[in-house]
């Protein structure tokens, strides 16, 4: 069935370092794509999004672009601080909007 | 705008007992999951409403798992009995619509701990 890979964790980077986490996916049709972001002790939250093919997502320096080509969808970001520290989501949509998630990636950045 | 609230956030119960949670979205979202993570894993679908009716629960283990949203605002997602492997963070999500654009909003969650 349709599904979301991303890269296993945990990522130990230092401050001002470049991050990157893979993620690919499958799917029937043209899904949204999300990565959603979780801060220790806290909820989920959406940190960016694409619609279609080629869409670059961006927030907060961190960028995603959809590329139909490699279904795939990874998360980038130039320099990384310690409060990037958290777990991040890979997700699509299904139908009607639900998300399926990937198995998420601990990043966790020292000073 | 207030963001999706969920009670309890902690919930310690013994196997074969039942436990319920509650979750209000945001004012307005027609939109209501709830989402099942197990620690080291993604969130994963149990059901989806659409104000107060299914729009999908083919993930819910309906021998146990119930849920409900009688007025098309609030929901209740009950566990009756509890089994070892239904520890997890229960989350509740909201959104306007079912469109895939959405974007869902996430409460804190409800950590469930069967022993």
């Amino acid at each position: 069935g349709d599904s979301v890979t991303q890269m296993e964790g945990p990522v130990t980077l230092s401050e001002e370092a470049f991050l990157t986490i893979n993620c690919t996916y499958t799917a029937t049709g043209y899904p949204s794509l999300f990565w959603y972001v979780q801060y220790p002790g806290e909820g989920l939250q959406l940190l960016l999004k694409a619609t279609k093919a080629d869409d670059k997502g961006s927030n907060k320096g961190f960028e995603a672009t959809y590329r139909k080509e490699t279904t795939s969808f990874h998360l980038e970001k130039g320099s990384v601080q310690v409060s990037d520290s958290a777990v991040y989501f890979c997700a699509r949509t299904d139908s009607w909007g639900k998300l399926q998630f990937g198995a998420g990636t601990q990043v966790v950045v020292t000073p | 705008e207030a963001g999706v609230a969920q009670s309890p956030r902690y919930k310690i119960i013994e196997k074969r007992q039942s436990v319920a949670f509650w979750c209000n979205p945001i004012s307005g979202h027609a939109t209501l999951y709830w989402y099942q993570q197990i620690l080291g894993q993604g969130p994963k679908l149990l059901i989806q409403f659409q104000n107060n009716g299914v729009v999908d629960d083919s993930q819910l283990p309906k021998d146990r798992f119930s849920a409900e949203r009688l007025k098309g605002v609030d929901s209740t997602l009950k566990i009756q009995p509890a089994k070892l492997e239904d520890s997890a963070v229960y989350l509740c999500a909201s959104s306007l619509g079912l469109a895939e654009t959405y974007e869902q909003y996430f409460g804190p969650g409800t950590r469930l701990t069967v022993t």
